[in-house]
């Protein structure tokens, strides 16, 4: 079945660091990617997605580049602040998987300023 | 406009009581989805619905769960007889498009279950 994996947290980064968050995924089909972020007390919310090979997501200073090769969608930023403080969780829909996002444990963003 | 909205926030069940939770999507939406998110956890899918009809219940863990969404609007996620495992937050999205995985969902804020 379909599945994604990524980096155990908590990540703890200094402000102006450069931050990666791996993601890898299973998936039968052509999957669309995404990245999802929580912030401390508010609901899960969208931050970028791709949807073919080669595409690149980007949103907010944060990128993420679908790489079939590799079955990667790796997340980054060249410069976190404080407020990036999140959890974030990388997902994919599959049409081949009934339209069910499927989403990775979550990666606990720590950052000090 | 208005996002998504979920009720109660927080709702304290004792073991085999009832519970209804409460999911009203962004206007216009024609897909509906349950998730269930555990601590420290990340979403799992419980159900699906394309206005009201349920496409998918292949997540939902035991026949003690169920979803309806009579009008294509709507839904709620009942658990009978709660059991301490239901304890975790229920999490309702909307999406507004049907059959096309690249279309984002939109999340509310949950419903944190706790079964004492």
């Amino acid at each position: 079945g379909n599945s994604v994996t990524q980096m155990e947290g908590p990540v703890t980064l200094s402000e102006e660091a450069f931050l990666t968050i791996n993601c890898t995924y299973t998936a039968t089909g052509y999957p669309s990617l995404f990245w999802y972020v929580q912030y401390p007390g508010e609901g899960l919310q969208l931050l970028l997605k791709a949807t073919k090979a080669d595409d690149k997501g980007s949103n907010k200073g944060f990128e993420a580049t679908y790489r079939k090769e590799t079955t990667s969608f790796h997340l980054e930023k060249g410069s976190v602040q404080v407020s990036d403080s999140a959890v974030y969780f990388c997902a994919l829909t599959s049409n081949t998987g009934g339209f069910k996002t499927i989403f990775g444990a979550g990666t606990r963003l720590f950052v000090k300023a | 406009g208005a996002g998504v909205s979920q009720s109660p926030r927080y709702k304290v069940a004792k073991r085999g009581q009832d519970v209804a939770l409460r999911c009203d999507p962004i206007s216009g939406h024609v897909s509906l989805f349950w998730y269930q998110q555990a601590l420290g956890q990340g979403p799992e899918f419980l159900t699906y619905f394309q206005n009201e009809a349920q496409l998918d219940k292949s997540g939902l863990p035991s026949d003690r769960f169920f979803a309806e969404r009579p009008e294509g609007s709507v839904s709620t996620l009942k658990i009978q007889r709660t059991q301490q495992e239901d304890s975790a937050v229920y999490l309702c999205a909307s999406s507004d498009t049907t059959l096309r995985g690249s279309s984002p969902l939109h999340f509310g804020n949950g419903t944190r279950l706790t079964v004492t």
